[in-house]
């Protein structure tokens, strides 16, 4: 069955960098487009970023362009999220989630992983 | 402010029928039919309920269904038991720019 186990979250100062990773499993991986999808406390879900299933597109909310960078590695099976300049706003749970067709829709999602940003 | 509007809360007794709206734009809602609805229980991920406006994934029960007009898409929830106690978010497709959107979610009560 699909799996999507996300990792690397934790406690960082301001301006500091992170480096989330989500392992997948159970399907071909380098035939989607994934995605990472934020969640801050008690708040709704947001959109982050996501990337094509060959790396060839990316794109980023306007909250994070220019200090994060999505990742994927198809031999690993493993998406990656580098956060850097990270805010206290950035302060949230963080989804890696598989995309059905590119359009913005999410059909299995990990289980999640807290970031949190203080000082 | 989330980009797509959707009430706080909604709610209703068990066997009941509840409409949960989801209003946008021209540039989301109304522009595509990539419309999604995602249930979350209290510490868990987001589960897809609902794409293409109207489609239901595998395993999702019939009492799911989803529907648009113009710029405000609705899920539909119809024989309320206790299990659909959650939070529900919409989410549209808003171009290969903006890409995703969602909204603020409605937290369903069973009462």
């Amino acid at each position: 069955q699909v799996q999507l186990v996300e990792s690397g979250g934790g406690l960082v100062k301001p301006g500091g960098s992170l480096r989330l990773s989500c392992a997948a499993s159970g399907f071909t991986f380098s035939d989607y487009y994934m995605s990472w999808i934020r969640q801050a406390p008690g708040k709704g879900l947001e959109w982050v970023s996501y990337i094509s299933s060959s790396s060839s597109y990316t794109n980023y909310a306007d909250s994070v362009k220019g200090r994060f960078t999505i990742s994927r590695d198809n031999a690993k099976n493993s998406l990656y999220l580098q956060m850097n300049s990270l805010r206290a706003e950035d302060t949230a749970v963080y989804y890696c989630a598989r995309e059905v067709a590119a359009a913005a829709t999410f059909d299995y999602w990990g289980q999640g992983t807290l970031v949190t940003v203080s000082s | 402010q989330s980009a797509l509007t959707q009430p706080r809360s909604v709610s209703g007794s068990p066997g009941q029928s509840v409409t949960i709206s989801c209003t946008g734009t021209s540039s989301d809602v109304g522009g595509y039919n990539y419309v999604s609805w995602y249930q979350q229980h209290p510490g868990k991920a987001p589960k897809l309920m609902i794409y293409d406006v109207s489609k239901r994934p595998s395993g999702v029960p019939d009492r799911f269904s989803g529907s648009k007009s113009g710029n405000t898409a609705s899920l539909t929830i119809s024989g309320l038991q206790a299990e659909d106690e959650a939070d529900y978010y919409c989410c549209s497709y808003a171009g290969s720019y903006t890409f995703g959107v969602f909204g603020g979610g409605t937290k369903l009560t069973v009462l």
